[in-house]
C-alpha cells in the first residue's frame, strides 16, 4: 500500500513567493496533520484535522500560513508570503482516528526560503 | 499537559553491544506511548508502541521497549547494535482530551553505532 505522500521533495524559493505543498493521506484514514521540524524547534505540531474539520490549528504560526482538506484523502498547506525563517522540512501525515492508533508520517518537504 | 523528555541528546554504542535510547513520560490518564525513527533526509518511521497489555513491546528491526508506570519510563532498547540502527530517534506521546490525538513528540536522541 502507498504511504502518505507529500509534494514537492524539495523546495527553494525567493522570499515573498507562495508556497505550496501538498500531501496525499493514506487510503481509508480520517486524521490528517502537518508538522514542522528545525533544529531550534524540533518537530512541531502545525495543525490538526479529523473527518476534514480543523480541530488544532494552535501550532499555525501566523496568518500567511494556511491548510485545508478540499477532499477526504488531501491537503494542501500554504505559506504566502514566504519568509526565510520558514525554512524547514514539513511533514505530513495521517492515521485512523482513535488514540492507539499508529500515525504514519511522509517523506517530508524539504523548503528553503532564499 | 502530556509530555515526553528524552534526557540523552546523542547515545554512542559499539556494534554488537546493547543499546538502550531513554524516555520518560508525564501524562494524565493512560498513557499511548510511541517510538519513531529518522533517517537521514528522511520522514519519521514508526518503530513500535504501547498502548495497553504487556509492558514488554516487540517493534520493527529487533527494537523492543519497556513501559514502566512507576518510573514513567519507555526506553527504547535493542540486544545488539547495528551500524545501520544509526540515526534519530524519536519518543512520542499521542495526546487525549484536550490535546487532541496528536503526537508530542521528545527532543530526539541521535544514536550513533561505530564498527
Amino acid at each position: 500500500d502507498a504511504g502518505v505522500i507529500q509534494s514537492p521533495r524539495h523546495e527553494v524559493t525567493e522570499m515573498g513567493q507562495e508556497v505550496t505543498l501538498r500531501c496525499k493521506l493514506i487510503s481509508g484514514h480520517n486524521s490528517l496533520f502537518w508538522y514542522r521540524q528545525t533544529m531550534m524547534r524540533g518537530l512541531e505540531l502545525l495543525i490538526y484535522f479529523n473527518n476534514n474539520v480543523p480541530i488544532d490549528d494552535s501550532g499555525m504560526p501566523e496568518d500567511r500560513f494556511s491548510a485545508k482538506m478540499p477532499n477526504a484523502s488531501f491537503s494542501t498547506l500554504k505559506i504566502q508570503p514566504s519568509e526565510p525563517r520558514d525554512s524547514a522540512v514539513y511533514f505530513c501525515a495521517s492515521s485512523l482516528t482513535g488514540v492507539g492508533n499508529t500515525i504514519y508520517f511522509g517523506e517530508g518537504s524539504w523548503l528553503t526560503v532564499v | 499537559a502530556q509530555s515526553v523528555a528524552q534526557p540523552e541528546d546523542q547515545v554512542n554504542v559499539a556494534e554488537g553491544n546493547p543499546l538502550t535510547v531513554k524516555c520518560t513520560y508525564s501524562v494524565s490518564g493512560n498513557p499511548y506511548l510511541f517510538w519513531y525513527v529518522q533517517y537521514p533526509n528522511r520522514g519519521l518511521q514508526f518503530l513500535l508502541k504501547y498502548i495497553t497489555g504487556d509492558n514488554l513491546v516487540k517493534g520493527s528491526y529487533g527494537f523492543e521497549a519497556e513501559f514502566n508506570k512507576s518510573q514513567t519510563s519507555f526506553h527504547l532498547k535493542k540486544p545488539s547494535a547495528l551500524v545501520s540502527d544509526s540515526a534519530l530517534y524519536f519518543c512520542a506521546v499521542r495526546g487525549i482530551y484536550n490535546q487532541g490525538g496528536k503526537l508530542i513528540f521528545g527532543q530526539g536522541t541521535e544514536l550513533s553505532v561505530k564498527p
